[in-house]
C-alpha cells in the first residue's frame, strides 16, 4: 500500500497567499526529500532534511521534519507565480533488494496572479 | 556535468506494438529508475537498477521490463501496449545506493493510439 501520504492533492491560491503541504509516513524514515516539478518539466531536488525536528528555510520555502522523523512539510510564504507545480515529498523504504525513495502523489499548487 | 539524458523525447506507436525507451544516468551514477507518470497524476515506480542488476519492481505487468548495460545506461521496453501506457516516461539517476537525491531525465511521451 501507499507509505507516503501527502496532502492536499491540489492547492489554487491566490498570489501573496501563503501554501502548505504535508507529507505522512507510515513508517520512521531516515531522511526525508522533496522535489518540484515545473508544468511541462520534470522533478527537480529541492532539498533533504536527515535530523529529528530539523527546520530548512530557502527564501521563501520552509521545510520542517516531524520530531518523531514520520512527517514532514513545506511551507511557501507569499507565493508567487514561479512556485507554480508540483511537490513531491520522498522518503527512503526497503523494496526489492535495497532500501529505495518512495514518492509521495504530491501537491500540485496553481497560484493565481 | 551533463544531466540525465533520454531518447526519443515523443514516441508514438499503435496498440499492440512495441516500444523501447532509452536513458543515460550521470557520469559516475549506478542506480537507474524508471517511472509512469500520466497526465496531471503522480510519480509511479516501474523499475530499479544498480550494478546491471534489478534490485525492485513496481506493480506492473511483465510486458514492462528493461535493462541496464555495463555502461549503467538503461532501457525500458513496453510490449503489447495499450491505450493507457500513455503517459511521460521518466528516468532518474542516484549517485548512492536507492536512497540518494535522485535527477531526472526530461522523460519520454509515449503515446499510443
Amino acid at each position: 500500500g501507499q507509505q507516503v501520504m501527502q496532502i492536499p492533492q491540489y492547492q489554487h491560491v491566490q498570489e501573496g497567499e501563503d501554501f502548505t503541504t504535508y507529507c505522512n509516513s507510515s513508517t520512521t524514515l531516515s531522511n526525508i526529500q522533496w522535489y518540484k516539478q515545473r508544468p511541462g518539466g520534470h522533478p527537480v531536488f529541492l532539498i533533504q532534511l536527515v535530523k529529528s525536528g530539523e527546520v530548512k528555510k530557502q527564501k521563501r520555502l520552509t521545510f520542517q521534519f516531524g520530531e518523531a522523523k514520520k512527517n514532514s512539510s513545506l511551507h511557501i510564504t507569499a507565493t508567487q507565480t514561479t512556485d507554480v507545480g508540483t511537490y513531491f515529498c520522498a522518503g527512503p523504504y526497503r523494496g526489492g533488494s535495497g532500501s529505495r525513495l518512495t514518492f509521495g502523489e504530491g501537491t500540485q499548487l496553481t497560484v493565481n496572479p | 556535468e551533463a544531466g540525465v539524458t533520454q531518447s526519443p523525447t515523443h514516441l508514438i506507436k499503435t496498440r499492440g506494438q512495441q516500444a523501447t525507451l532509452r536513458c543515460s544516468p550521470i557520469s559516475g551514477h549506478t542506480s537507474v529508475y524508471w517511472y509512469q507518470q500520466a497526465l496531471g497524476l503522480g510519480l509511479q515506480f516501474l523499475l530499479w537498477y544498480d550494478e546491471g542488476e534489478e534490485r525492485n519492481r513496481g506493480n506492473f505487468p511483465p510486458r514492462f521490463s528493461g535493462r541496464q548495460f555495463p555502461n549503467y545506461s538503461s532501457e525500458l521496453n513496453v510490449n503489447a501496449l495499450e491505450l493507457e501506457d500513455s503517459a511521460l516516461y521518466l528516468c532518474a539517476s542516484s549517485r548512492e545506493d536507492g536512497t540518494g537525491e535522485q535527477f531526472f531525465g526530461p522523460g519520454t511521451r509515449l503515446t499510443v493510439l
